[in-house]
């Protein structure tokens, strides 16, 4: 089946260790995202791509960074974890054409949970 | 700065209650609204998109209504069973940006 896949689906990591959390997608969407969620918070999104084109959110802190080195796949590196970004960390995927302006259905993988100790 | 609220943020109801769960935004120049479903420590699971320029959109048991002028969405849930138990969370979508609302915790006792 078609799906978005997110692995490992937990990451304990320590403090200031770096991590990298993937994402991939058999959906063959132009568009994937980053969302980060905090317990019984909305998700908030960090940043996407549109195609190649990254786009970040404003107020994503610089301790994260994405890479994408394909359609299919998609990474979120946090370059020095704190304690404040122990998160579900959530992919999505979409088909949007003409840069936005025809939307579709977002679907989303089942997370990682990061812990930081 | 675009705003989501959803009022309540939990509710519990008896199997086979009709509910209606709430969002309210704030900017109303928005491209689309949907609404997801969310289990415990799980991702999420697109229900229903409305595109602006539709009033509501129907699936099973599921009606989300959507009122551009005045920033508010329903999501009518009708006879309310157990496995509706989740987390409903609405979000707009302005561009390719999705903004969310912290959801309603809906718990449907047998």
């Amino acid at each position: 089946d078609a799906m978005v896949i997110q692995n490992p689906r937990y990451q304990v990591t320590q403090f200031g260790k770096p991590v990298t959390l993937s994402c991939s997608q058999t959906l063959n969407h132009n568009v994937m995202y980053w969302y980060q969620q905090k317990s019984s918070q909305a998700p908030k999104l960090l940043f996407h791509y549109y195609d190649k084109d990254f786009n970040n959110e404003a107020d994503t802190p610089d301790n994260f960074q994405s890479r994408r080195p394909n359609t299919s796949f998609c990474f979120l590196d946090i370059r020095s974890p704190g304690l404040g970004d122990a998160a579900m960390y959530l992919c999505a995927t979409s088909r949007d054409l003409l840069a936005g302006v025809v939307q579709e259905t977002q679907y989303f993988g089942p997370g990682t949970r990061l812990l930081v100790l | 700065k675009q705003e989501v609220t959803q009022i309540p943020a939990a509710l519990s109801v008896p199997e086979g209650e009709n509910l209606v769960l709430n969002c309210s935004f704030t900017d109303s120049a928005i491209y689309n609204l949907q609404w997801f479903r969310q289990d415990p420590g799980k991702g999420l699971t697109s229900l229903l998109l409305i595109q602006s320029s539709q009033r509501e959109q129907t699936s099973g048991r599921l009606n989300a209504s959507l009122d551009k002028s005045s920033g508010r969405s329903t999501l009518y849930i009708a006879a309310s069973q157990p496995g509706d138990s989740a987390t409903y969370l609405c979000a707009v979508r302005l561009g390719l940006n999705m903004r969310f609302g912290a959801g309603t915790r809906l718990t449907v006792k047998p």
